[in-house]
């Protein structure tokens, strides 16, 4: 148990549905991250927020709509997604950006089909 | 643009061995590198880490060493044990931001 979690564990939607994944951080962390894990692939940084303010967009389709309500939560908010964004969406935290704050805490992951 | 690069994508060790996995990368102003281990169905999760004016880090089987010179860093585990089997990522970080790069990952097979 990292102290990230992550809803739901699996997702399979449509092309046309909207859905959305949550994360939630117990660590009391300022930054909070959403990464793409393709098969075979490197981790992709989606997103950064820092105190709730976005400080990275990885140049992220806009099919994919992040939301920090605050330090603890982060949403990732998906609609008419295509069958290439079938992946497994990691969530991590981190203290902040410097030093040792920069160590990440990872979910389990939200495992997304599209069909 | 940055990158890293990891080798290799698959390891096969028997147990007891040792098992080396290499990451090279782009960005000399990166200063910090972690190794993460992800297990199925599971997230990453750090294992060690070290920081650029450091050269070694060991704790307890594993070890990572540092190369700035030829930006190479290297994760060393020892005695390898079945439950060492995972994939296990490089990355690297630069100064100041968030921007974490990854490497590949690499599939480590610990056999009995």
């Amino acid at each position: 148990e990292t102290g990230v979690t992550q809803t739901p564990r699996h997702l399979v939607m449509g092309m046309t549905n909207k859905k959305s994944l949550k994360c939630e951080q117990h660590l009391g962390h300022n930054a909070m991250y959403w990464y793409k894990q393709s098969a075979k692939k490197p981790l992709e940084l989606m997103f950064v927020y820092n105190f709730k303010e976005q400080t990275e967009n990885n140049s992220v389709p806009s099919r994919f709509s992040p939301e920090c309500p605050n330090s603890s939560h982060l949403f990732l908010h998906l609609h008419t997604l295509q069958p290439e964004d079938s992946a497994l969406y990691l969530c991590a935290s981190s203290q902040g950006w410097e030093g040792g704050d920069r160590e990440q805490y990872f979910g389990p992951g939200t495992r997304l089909t599209v069909t | 643009g940055e990158n890293v690069e990891q080798h290799p994508s698959t390891l096969s060790v028997q147990e007891g061995d040792s098992a080396v996995i290499k990451c090279t990368y782009s960005d000399s102003a990166s200063n910090y590198f972690p190794w993460y281990k992800q297990e199925l169905g599971k997230g990453p999760q750090l294992i060690i880490d070290i920081r650029s004016n450091v050269g070694e880090k060991k704790d307890q089987r594993i070890a990572v060493t540092l190369n700035k010179t030829a930006k190479h860093f290297s994760l060393h585990i020892t005695e390898t044990q079945p439950e060492d089997s995972a994939v296990y990522f490089c990355a690297a970080l630069g100064t100041g931001g968030f921007k974490t790069i990854f490497g590949a990952g690499t599939r480590l097979f610990v056999k009995a």
